[in-house]
């Protein structure tokens, strides 16, 4: 099982990064996927899911109107667009991902940072 | 400010016990099950436990969930010092549609 992040990198506020999750290893159409972030000295936050296939979305609240997920499901791919980024959006970005019908995420990325900093 | 509570941290020596519990509210914890994840800073957050006391393959049997009303709690047994490590209870919210992990208790041995 494989779940590889990229994207990450330094944004100044307002602007956008586009992140992927990249995977292997496992039923990717059978997998609602997430993501999950962790700022610096915090602990772990979910910010959004996409379910299997029915397209079902989901946003915390801190992100809801700004951050959109997608996935390709031909690529095993799951996306995380970051619009108006603040400073606050500051972290370690995971993807993460559960069986369809769970709650729970059994596999997990190791993460990409992203920064946001004028 | 976390709708999910964890105590901060937790310790015990080798060998011993440690509990760590959390608590929700009805439109999470109690209305749905509880998974905790094992996190250690670098490196990617790890399945511990699902649907309250279920354990992944591999997880070791010191390991034991459960949950009861709006509370759950999570056991660590035969404590050794690789379970040094963050730990995060987490549960859907039925209210809010979102998921929710608590703030995560460090444990020290």
């Amino acid at each position: 099982v494989h779940l590889v992040e990229s994207g990450g990198g330094l944004a100044k506020p307002g602007e956008s990064l586009r992140l992927a999750c990249t995977t292997s290893g496992f039923s990717f159409n059978s997998y609602s996927m997430n993501w999950v972030r962790q700022a610096p000295g915090k602990g772990l936050e979910w910010i959004s899911s996409i379910a299997a296939s029915v397209g079902y979305l989901y946003y915390g609240a801190s992100v809801k109107g700004r951050f959109t997920i997608s996935r390709d499901n031909a690529k095993s791919t799951v996306y995380l667009q970051m619009d108006s980024l603040r400073a606050e959006d500051t972290a370690i970005y995971y993807c993460a991902g559960g069986w369809e019908g769970g709650q729970h995420f059994d596999v997990w990325g190791r993460g990409t940072v992203v920064t946001v900093s004028s | 400010q976390s709708v999910v509570t964890q105590p901060p941290s937790a310790s015990g020596t080798p060998g011993q016990r440690v509990t760590i519990s959390c608590s929700g509210g009805t439109s999470n914890i109690g209305s749905n099950p509880v998974n905790w994840y094992q996190h250690l800073p670098g490196s990617a957050p790890k399945l511990l436990m699902y649907a309250d006391g279920q354990r992944p393959s591999g997880v070791p049997d010191r390991f034991s969930g459960s949950r009861s009303g709006t509370s759950a709690s999570l056991a660590i047994s035969g404590l050794q010092s690789e379970d040094e490590a963050d730990y995060y209870c987490a549960a859907w919210d039925d209210s809010l549609n979102a998921f929710l992990f608590g703030p995560g208790t460090t444990v020290t041995v």
